[in-house]
């Protein structure tokens, strides 16, 4: 099974500043990918797929890079509506696995 | 706009079953896989089950397979989840999910199980 490791658990970040969120594999996944965010109370969404590739209606803020066994999302500039938490998710082998998931919060 | 309804959660006994319901709309069901994802209170997601757009194909991690059955109807546009000798550890918001084709690019909002005696 792969392993997927995120940090920070949690990430202190003020309105406007920039916030970057890791997401390990314990092995190779190419660019098989994916980041949800998660408000309290609500289901996940899909924000990026393929590393890189933004689903459809997130905004540019919201960027991912990566390939083999490191991967990031970016979020240049916080907006309000961004305080939630973040999964990763591979599919590049069964069984699919998520990270344990990045909490962002209010500094 | 696609949009995925659950049904069927609850409160069930420990070794007890229930079956839970994904009604699908908003795009052509069958030409996509489906899957379930949970989540325990307070706690991350993990991944339940796949079934292929045919229903000729599915998959289970470990920790429900032998137990959890996934299904679907594509004359009614619905995909199931039939789980058996449920524990506590199963307790959690059960989402439906739509294959994109391996991420999941929809989710409905969820029916929570809980299994308590």
């Amino acid at each position: 099974e792969i392993v997927m490791t995120q940090s920070p658990a949690t990430l202190s970040v003020s309105p406007g500043e920039r916030a970057t969120l890791s997401c390990r594999a314990s092995q190779s996944i190419s660019s098989h990918l994916a980041w949800y965010q998660q408000k309290p109370g609500q289901a996940p969404r899909l924000l990026i797929y393929g590393t890189s590739t933004r689903a459809t209606g997130i905004p540019a803020r919201f960027s991912g890079s990566g390939s083999g066994t490191e991967f990031t999302l970016t979020i240049s500039s916080l907006q309000s509506e961004d305080f939630a938490a973040y999964y990763c998710q591979q599919y590049h082998d069964w069984p699919r696995t998520f990270g344990q998931g990045t909490k962002v919060e209010v500094k | 706009e696609v949009q995925l309804l659950e049904s069927g959660g609850g409160l069930v006994q420990p070794g007890g079953s229930l079956r839970l319901s994904c009604a699908a709309s908003g795009f052509t069901f069958s030409t996509y896989g489906m899957n379930w994802v949970r989540q325990a209170p307070g706690k991350g997601l993990e991944w339940v089950s796949a079934i292929s757009g045919s229903g000729d194909s599915t998959s289970y991690p470990d920790s429900v397979k032998g137990r959890f059955t996934t299904s679907r109807d594509n004359s009614k546009s619905t995909v199931y989840l039939q789980m058996n000798s449920l524990r506590a550890e199963d307790t959690a918001i059960y989402y439906c999910t739509k294959s994109g084709p391996s991420y999941y690019d929809s989710w409905g909002q969820g029916t929570l199980v809980t299994v308590s005696s």
